[in-house]
């Protein structure tokens, strides 16, 4: 099993609300990541999380905030987004161990900010 | 992470092979080479990797050069289902907090 599935598939959100993304893997992965990407363009990175701690943090804004329950879970909580946050926001996990970091990607969450 | 050239697009005729190169002239020792394709909408999808070896998987194949500073993408029997961006992506295994920063890739374009 090769699958990540990502929670909601579509979400729809005022500037002043409070929503989260879901994104699971049940491969045993201990590497997942958080990526942002705007139509025609490529997949910026955002998070990173090994072995459920925060590795990676390229600078995002705070207004989102990824947490990691656990080796299967990963969220992103969003609060406060501005219009040009909309993009779809994809998932992937890893194996995350040296010469096994092929990704595998979520289908996306597509996210609009009215 | 070492950065990656690659031509923004290539054609390819259905059933024959599309090899797509890549430019990776400041590669260091640690980083392998990894490639992804999306196809339009989906969540970028794993082709295959290598460290300095040439690969095989039942999706491509990947030719790296001897001196590491670019490799080759091979599709041995392109349908149009492989329409999509390939992106070739230089890494760092070393560290757990290694990124995979992805390059603009090519749009691979099959015809009938």
């Amino acid at each position: 099993d090769t699958e990540v599935t990502q929670t909601p598939k579509h979400l729809v959100m005022g500037m002043t609300n409070k929503k989260s993304l879901k994104c699971e893997q049940h491969m045993g992965h201990r590497a997942m990541y958080w990526y942002k990407q705007k139509a025609k363009k490529p997949p910026e990175l955002m998070f990173v999380y090994s072995y459920e701690k925060l590795s990676i943090n390229e600078s995002v804004p705070s207004r989102f905030s990824p947490e990691c329950p656990n080796s299967s879970l990963l969220n992103l909580h969003l609060h406060a987004l501005q219009p040009e946050d909309s993009a779809l926001y994809l998932c992937a996990s890893s194996q995350g161990d040296r010469g096994r970091f092929e990704q595998y990607f979520g289908p996306g969450t597509r996210l609009t900010v009215t | 992470d070492a950065k990656t050239t690659q031509p923004p697009s290539m054609i390819c005729a259905e059933g024959r092979a599309a090899n797509l190169p890549c430019n990776h002239s400041t590669i260091s020792g640690n980083e392998y080479v990894y490639w992804y394709r999306q196809i339009h909408s989906q969540g970028p999808q794993y082709i295959i990797h290598g460290l300095k070896n040439n690969e095989t998987n039942e999706m491509a194949s990947l030719i790296i050069t001897e001196d590491r500073k670019s490799s080759t993408l091979i599709l041995p029997h392109a349908t149009l289902r492989d329409t999509a961006v390939y992106y070739c992506i230089v890494r760092d295994d070393n560290t757990n907090a290694g990124k995979s920063t992805f390059g603009d890739g090519t749009t691979l374009t099959v015809k009938p």
